[in-house]
């Protein structure tokens, strides 16, 4: 069974900095495309980031780009977002998905979500 | 950057009606048009990969149809459960752009 666990939201200052984990399981990690997808409340998604099959390309929304950056650990099946220079307008919750195995495509499989809240 | 639009943006319908939702791409998109179903308070699920692909767990009731621009999600037979917040989503090229969602209400 695909499984998808984000952690590490919480509340942070402007322009302060975060690092979400996603512990994923049930699937050979490595052989998938991984992406970051938020969600602002009340809001529609908005995908942030993903990281193509094998890790080699690493893809930004104009909106993070420089500032949040994407990794992996294929030992541990856990995947990263580094957050940084954090904005009001980054407020939401983060959502770790599952990619198809040619790359890019549809997200099959959504973690339960994480939620990041940047404010004074 | 492809523009995804919806419609309609909200739509009160009763158990065992039909329901149409469209979205329409700002380009052609190919087939690469995938539906999401997300209900209060839950992540998102996949319903429709590939404009008319159903994903694997996903009721009959639920379809795609559709090519270039102008694509289609169709509930057959709405049930109770189906009350949720739709969106497209486009993977034809980055950035991945999702549509405004369409809230399904049950009268």
């Amino acid at each position: 069974e695909v499984q998808l666990l984000e952690s590490g939201g919480g509340l942070v200052q402007p322009g302060g900095s975060l690092r979400l984990s996603c512990a994923a399981s049930g699937f050979t990690f490595s052989s998938y495309a991984m992406s970051w997808v938020r969600q602002a409340p009340g809001k529609g998604l908005e995908w942030v980031s993903t990281f193509s099959v094998g890790g080699q390309i690493a893809l930004y929304a104009d909106s993070v780009k420089g500032r949040f950056t994407i990794s992996r650990d294929t030992s541990s099946n856990k995947f990263y977002l580094q957050m940084n220079s954090l904005r009001a307008e980054d407020t939401a919750v983060y959502y770790c998905a599952k990619g198809s195995d040619t790359g890019g495509g549809y997200f099959d499989y959504w973690g339960q979500g994480t939620l990041v809240t940047v404010s004074s | 950057e492809i523009v995804l639009t919806q419609s309609p943006d909200f739509q009160s319908v009763t158990p065992k009606e039909k329901v149409t939702i469209t979205c329409r791409a700002s380009q052609s998109i190919g087939s690469s048009l995938h539906w999401y179903q997300q209900k209060p308070d839950q992540s998102p699920k996949l319903l429709i990969k590939y404009t008319s692909q159903s994903f694997s767990g996903v009721p009959s009731r639920f379809s795609g149809s559709g090519s270039g621009t102008d694509f289609t999600l169709t509930i057959n037979s709405l049930e109770a459960e189906d009350a949720a917040t739709y969106y497209c989503h486009q993977s034809s090229s980055f950035p991945f752009t999702f549509g405004p969602g369409t809230k399904v209400d049950i009268k």
